[in-house]
C-alpha cells in the first residue's frame, strides 16, 4: 500500500470558481478525516467519515463546502464559489476501526485562490 | 473544547545538543496527547502518543515526552539531535471519550526544529 493519496497536489483558481479535491485512503481504513492548514498554523479539523457516513462537521465547514465518500472508499471535498480566505493546505487522513488506531496523513492539496 | 499552545515557533540547535519542544494544552475533559512530525515535502507522521498508563512515552528514534497532568503539559525532548531531525513538530490532543472522537485532533501551531551541523 502506498499510503493516503491526495490529488491534485496543487490547485490555483480564481475567486468565485468551484474546486474539488480527491482523497484515496489506505484501502482497509474505514475512517477518513479532512483537515485544513493555513500558513503558520496547525491543521484544523473539518469533517469525519465512518465508511460512507459523514458523522461530524466542524463549524469551519461553511455551506460552500461539501464532502462526500461514496461507497466508503475515496472521498471528495468540494468548495463552491471560492474565496481568498479558502487558500490553505487541505489534508486528508485515514485510520482503521480499532479504537486508538493512529491516523495516516496524505501530503495534502495546496489551494491558492487568486 | 480543547486548545493547544506550542510555546516556541522556531527552535535552532546544533547537532548532538539536547532539545525540548514545549507544549501546553487546555481541556475540560480527559484527553489523549500526541506529537506529530512533518519532514520537508512529506505528510504528517505520528511520532508518539500518550493514551494511558506510564506518563513517559518514547518514540523509536530517541524522542520522549512526559505527560504532566498538573501542569497540563506534554513537552517533547531528545538528549542528542541529528541533522535528520530537522522538521516541523506538532503537538495535538483529542478527547478521551472513545470511538469517533479519537481522530478529531486539535493541533498546536507547530514548532520548526532546525538542527545545524
Amino acid at each position: 500500500d502506498t499510503g493516503v493519496s491526495q490529488n491534485p497536489r496543487h490547485k490555483i483558481t480564481k475567486r468565485g470558481q468551484n474546486v474539488t479535491f480527491r482523497c484515496d485512503p489506505i484501502s482497509e481504513h474505514n475512517r477518513l478525516y479532512w483537515y485544513r492548514q493555513t500558513l503558520g498554523q496547525g491543521p484544523e479539523f473539518l469533517t469525519y467519515f465512518q465508511n460512507e457516513a459523514q458523522l461530524e462537521k466542524s463549524r469551519l465547514l461553511s455551506d460552500r463546502f461539501s464532502a462526500e465518500r461514496p461507497k466508503g472508499s475515496f472521498s471528495t471535498l468540494e468548495i463552491q464559489r471560492t474565496e481568498q480566505g479558502d487558500s490553505a493546505m487541505y489534508l486528508c487522513a485515514s485510520s482503521g476501526d480499532n479504537l486508538e488506531e493512529k491516523l495516516f496523513f496524505g501530503s495534502g492539496t495546496q489551494l491558492s485562490v487568486l | 473544547a480543547q486548545s493547544v499552545t506550542q510555546l516556541d515557533s522556531q527552535v535552532p540547535v546544533f547537532e548532538e545538543a539536547p532539545v525540548e519542544l514545549r507544549c501546553n494544552y487546555s481541556s475540560s475533559v480527559s484527553v489523549y496527547l500526541f506529537w506529530y512530525v512533518q519532514y520537508p515535502n512529506q505528510g504528517l507522521q505520528l511520532l508518539l502518543k500518550y493514551l494511558s498508563g506510564s506518563t513517559l512515552v518514547e518514540s523509536i528514534n530517541g524522542f520522549e515526552a512526559e505527560f504532566n497532568k498538573s501542569q497540563t503539559s506534554f513537552h517533547l525532548r531528545k538528549p542528542s539531535v541529528h541533522i535528520s531531525d530537522t522538521a516541523e513538530y506538532f503537538c495535538a490532543v483529542s478527547k478521551n471519550a472513545g470511538g469517533t472522537s479519537y481522530g478529531k485532533l486539535t493541533f498546536g501551531q507547530g514548532t520548526i526544529l532546525t538542527v545545524h551541523p
